[in-house]
């Protein structure tokens, strides 16, 4: 069974300031990684994704992650946020291409002027 | 492309009731999941239809139950509802194997009273 922990549950963080947040996972077999962000009262929205090959994955908005296989960590990281990056964002792994996803609890990232 | 639709958007029930959500999968897609998000909780894998049978079942009563249907949309069903499953249901659809990519739709909100 895999599980995944997402480290801070809030980060606050001011306008065009950097931000990280953090996953680690657990899991007996190679996974997919996923990060996924949640606007106020709406589904998810997938930002990026790590299946192979390189470790260092970019997705929309700016945001990019990194895989450490021997960390076990899927970090994601953008360089400058914008007000519009205030959501909740949820870290995932599956073991297969389309199998069950498994979501971490959430880190809320508050952006503030 | 409508993407994943979700109906209805908003739902309340009395306690002892039985509920019915329905999803409408992106264009192309075959696979259709749901997962229960309780509130600041990340979403819980439910289970999973192909081919117009369950093929994967996380850890849900009984009580959880689905279908779906030659046109690969879905439905859940919950039955004996509990105050307990006062959540957002959310249901993501998938295709492409090699891409692992799940779509989430915007979820309905499922109140027990």
């Amino acid at each position: 069974a895999q599980s995944v922990t997402q480290l801070d549950s809030q980060v606050p963080v001011f306008e065009e300031a950097p931000v990280e947040l953090r996953c680690n996972y657990s899991s007996s077999v190679s996974v997919y990684l996923f990060w996924y962000v949640q606007y106020p009262n709406q589904g998810l929205q997938l930002l990026l994704k790590y299946l192979s090959g390189s470790t260092l994955v970019k997705g929309i908005n700016g945001f990019e992650a990194e895989f450490n296989k021997s960390q076990t960590s899927f970090h994601l990281r953008k360089p400058s946020v914008h007000i519009s990056d205030t959501a909740e964002y949820f870290c995932a792994v599956s073991k297969a291409a389309g199998n069950k996803l498994t979501f971490g609890g959430g880190t809320r990232v508050l952006v503030k002027p | 492309d409508a993407g994943v639709t979700q109906s209805p958007t908003h739902l309340i029930k009395t306690r002892g009731q039985q509920v019915t959500l329905r999803c409408s999968p992106k264009s192309g897609h075959d696979t259709v999941s749901w997962y229960q998000q309780a509130l600041g909780q990340g979403p819980q894998f439910i289970f999973q239809y192909y081919e117009e049978e369950e093929r994967q079942r996380g850890n849900f009563p009984d009580r959880f139950s689905g279908h779906q249907f030659p046109n690969y949309s879905s439905e859940l069903n919950v039955n004996a509802l509990l105050l307990g499953d006062s959540a957002l249901y959310l249901c993501a659809s998938s295709g492409e194997w090699v891409l692992g990519e799940a779509f989430f739709g915007q979820g309905t909100r499922l109140t027990v009273v």
